[in-house]
């Protein structure tokens, strides 16, 4: 099992659906949680990350951590077609000086109008 | 300005070969970090250095794989004896020191080993 669960998709919604996009992780030392977009044949843009607990707003996307279930959520409202893509979850423990990103297999988005 | 330049844009090496891929950071960033990602896959993390210092390279997954970052800004990963299975995406990405959390990633180099 991989410390960090992500279903592959595809997802397809229509045009102006609610997404939702999750990951589990097994670590709950894991303190950083960011999700990346990845768009075909480009590298992964960082979209939002949460510290610990809580939601965090931006725009059209909120992002949830839910340590005790150790979970988290993406929420996309309003999806436009150019927001197909990959999304990919990532998490840090930072504790002990540990900096590196664990990441999810990505969750394929499709939009269609 | 400039985000993080990768090249070449694809490489196809026959089995064998050395291959050389070069990552240009973000001005002004300390910290630059090297991935594999497979097909349907996350990135994978090779290798971290903070200026020229590598810091951790455990992710390498055997001695054929070297980096190197001599003056601390632009990075070369080589793979030596490539062989099928090194056939992947290799992304860079680099950020300020400490913001391990706000890495900002180059295009890519896909290889293909035939």
């Amino acid at each position: 099992q991989k410390e960090v669960e992500q279903d592959p998709g595809p997802l397809s919604v229509p045009e102006g659906a609610i997404v939702s996009l999750n990951c589990t992780y097994s670590n709950s030392a894991f303190q950083y949680f960011m999700w990346y977009r990845q768009y075909s044949r480009k590298g992964p843009e960082l979209l939002m990350y949460t510290y610990s607990s809580g939601n965090k707003e931006d725009g059209r996307f909120t992002a949830q951590v839910d340590k005790s279930s150790k979970y988290i959520s993406l929420f996309i409202r309003d999806s436009q077609p150019s927001d197909s893509a990959t999304y990919l979850c990532a998490m840090i423990l930072a504790a002990g000086g540990s900096y590196i990103p664990t990441f999810g297999r990505g969750t394929s988005l499709i939009v269609h109008p | 300005g400039a985000g993080v330049s990768q090249s070449p844009r694809y490489k196809v090496a026959k089995r064998g070969q050395d291959v050389a891929l070069r990552c240009d950071p973000i001005s002004g960033h300390v910290s630059l970090f090297w991935y594999q990602q497979a097909l349907g896959q996350g990135p994978e993390f090779l290798t971290y250095f903070q200026n020229e210092a590598q810091l951790d390279k455990s992710g390498l997954p055997s001695d054929r794989f070297f980096a190197e970052r001599p003056e601390g800004s632009v990075s070369t990963l080589k793979i030596q004896r490539t062989q099928q299975e090194d056939s992947a995406v290799y992304l860079c990405a680099s950020s300020f020191a400490g913001n391990y959390n706000e890495q900002f990633f180059g295009p890519g180099t896909r290889l293909t080993v035939l």
